[in-house]
């Protein structure tokens, strides 16, 4: 793998704003991918970030500096719905492939 | 449009027995990809093909092997399970057009487990 690393559990309230980060290797690096996975389902799209800054989509907004190899998910206005594995996936210059990272767990509470 | 389709579902399966999973997309995709998912380990790339004709290995290949005959198809085979193979298996497929990075999209997933 490519190093990617993020943590494994996160909790938090229902309104609230929760942020997941995510570091990988800069070497031959080209873009950040993140996916939410529902217990049981598959992983689904949810951002793409190939240059510095901030991208949002409405609730989700997503982070990148190329410089430190880091990211950051933020979920906003916490939904109970939102509860579900968000997996950091980097790409690299000339491969299709995805390195993915372990996976984060949050848990909204009501 | 149903976007990629794999089969079975769930399946359990004796250890020494041979077993393909299957996996299909209409989105005439170039690029698609076998993945396994353990708990704490996250998404490992098992085998993966850019184009019809051409397979490539990943980052756990051993026991398994792929096949890519035309766009649509990209079949997993265990030749003979084992427990360790017990996991989820995700296919999953993307555009792979020259020069770019492009989102990849998965499948419902396999759930196997071998005894």
């Amino acid at each position: 793998g490519q190093n990617i690393d993020q943590p494994t559990e996160m909790t938090a309230t229902e309104g609230a704003i929760v942020q997941i980060n995510c570091t990988y290797q800069t070497s031959g690096f080209n873009g950040l991918f993140w996916y939410q996975q529902h217990a049981g389902e598959a992983p689904t799209f949810l951002s793409y970030n190939v240059l510095d800054g901030l991208e949002e989509k409405g609730r989700f907004s997503s982070f990148l500096s190329r410089s430190k190899g880091y990211s950051y998910l933020l979920l906003k206005e916490l939904q109970m719905k939102d509860s579900a594995s968000y997996l950091c996936a980097a790409s690299f210059m000339n491969d299709y492939k995805l390195s993915f990272g372990a996976g984060t767990t949050v848990t909204v509470r009501a | 449009i149903a976007g990629i389709t794999q089969a079975p579902t769930s399946q359990i399966l004796a250890a020494g027995r041979r077993m393909t999973l299957r996996c299909t997309q209409d989105m005439r995709h170039n690029a698609m990809y076998w993945y396994r998912q353990d708990l704490g380990l996250g998404l490992r790339l098992i085998h993966y093909s850019n184009t019809a004709g051409t397979t490539g290995k990943g980052e756990v290949p051993d026991g398994y092997s792929v096949s890519r005959a035309n766009t649509d198809d990209f079949p997993l085979t265990l030749a003979s399970a084992v427990p360790s193979q017990t996991s989820v298996y995700f296919c999953a497929s993307s555009a792979g057009l020259a020069g770019g990075t492009d989102t990849q999209y998965f499948g419902p997933g396999t759930r196997l487990t071998v005894l």
